[in-house]
């Protein structure tokens, strides 16, 4: 199956600091990739979907503003949690999709922990 | 907006012994998808299924997609402990609609 990255596995940050985390699709090219946030023992929530060079479509009550997406390439995109509070710690998962695909695959996942 | 019912929340099994999960929804799907995801882990794909009335294996894994577009199963026959963990069902409406609606998930537990 298709190859997703994330990038960092783990993070610890302290509250009111930013949090970049990459989402890579390695061998293949991802037009379109999503962000979700996992709670413990919940399932996936999506927050948001971006295609290749255009704005992020967020989910209902997930601030734009706040988690910041940019999908520059086909191959990258990235999630930023500005101002970062405790209420931010969650694991937070990207996937891809190719151009003919029908699925998603996603990565590895990010734990954030705000501080 | 959509939803998946899964079912069961959880399972307690036997070494061994078969499995069998479902999900539901009160609206159509056109792809059926099953993902098992390990603790600290993404989902991994298992199994994706795209016409009504589908029966797909991989290995020990079988799901069928429903003649409704309504549901889904999954059954893992001959359970071993690698086999432990949350299984996810999610469905994509159409292929203009690229997001899919997830399961609540089946939490897996194997008695050795």
């Amino acid at each position: 199956g298709a190859v997703v990255s994330q990038h960092p596995s783990r993070v610890i940050c302290k509250s009111g600091t930013s949090v970049k985390i990459e989402c890579r699709s390695l061998d293949f090219q991802a037009t379109t990739m999503f962000w979700y946030r996992q709670f413990p023992k919940q399932s996936l929530m999506l927050m948001a979907t971006s295609n290749e060079g255009s704005k992020a479509t967020y989910e209902q009550g997930v601030e734009k503003d706040k988690f910041l997406i940019n999908h520059a390439s086909l191959t990258l995109s990235t999630l930023t949690v500005t101002s970062a509070h405790p209420e931010d710690s969650s694991f937070y998962i990207c996937s891809a999709r190719g151009q003919l695909a029908d699925t998603q695959y996603f990565g590895p996942g990010t734990r954030l922990t705000v501080l | 907006g959509q939803q998946l019912n899964q079912s069961p929340q959880s399972m307690f099994i036997q070494e061994g012994e078969d499995v069998s999960m479902n999900c539901t929804s009160s609206s159509i799907f056109n792809t059926w998808l099953w993902y098992k995801q390990d603790p600290g882990e993404g989902p991994v794909l298992l199994i994706a299924l795209y016409k009504a009335g589908e029966l797909t294996s991989n290995g020990r894994l079988t799901a069928q997609f429903g003649i409704t577009r309504k549901d889904s199963f999954l059954n893992i026959s001959a359970s071993i402990p690698s086999d432990v963990g949350i299984y996810f069902c999610a469905g994509q409406g159409s292929q203009g609609a690229q997001k899919l609606v997830f399961g609540q998930g089946t939490r897996l537990t194997i008695n050795p």
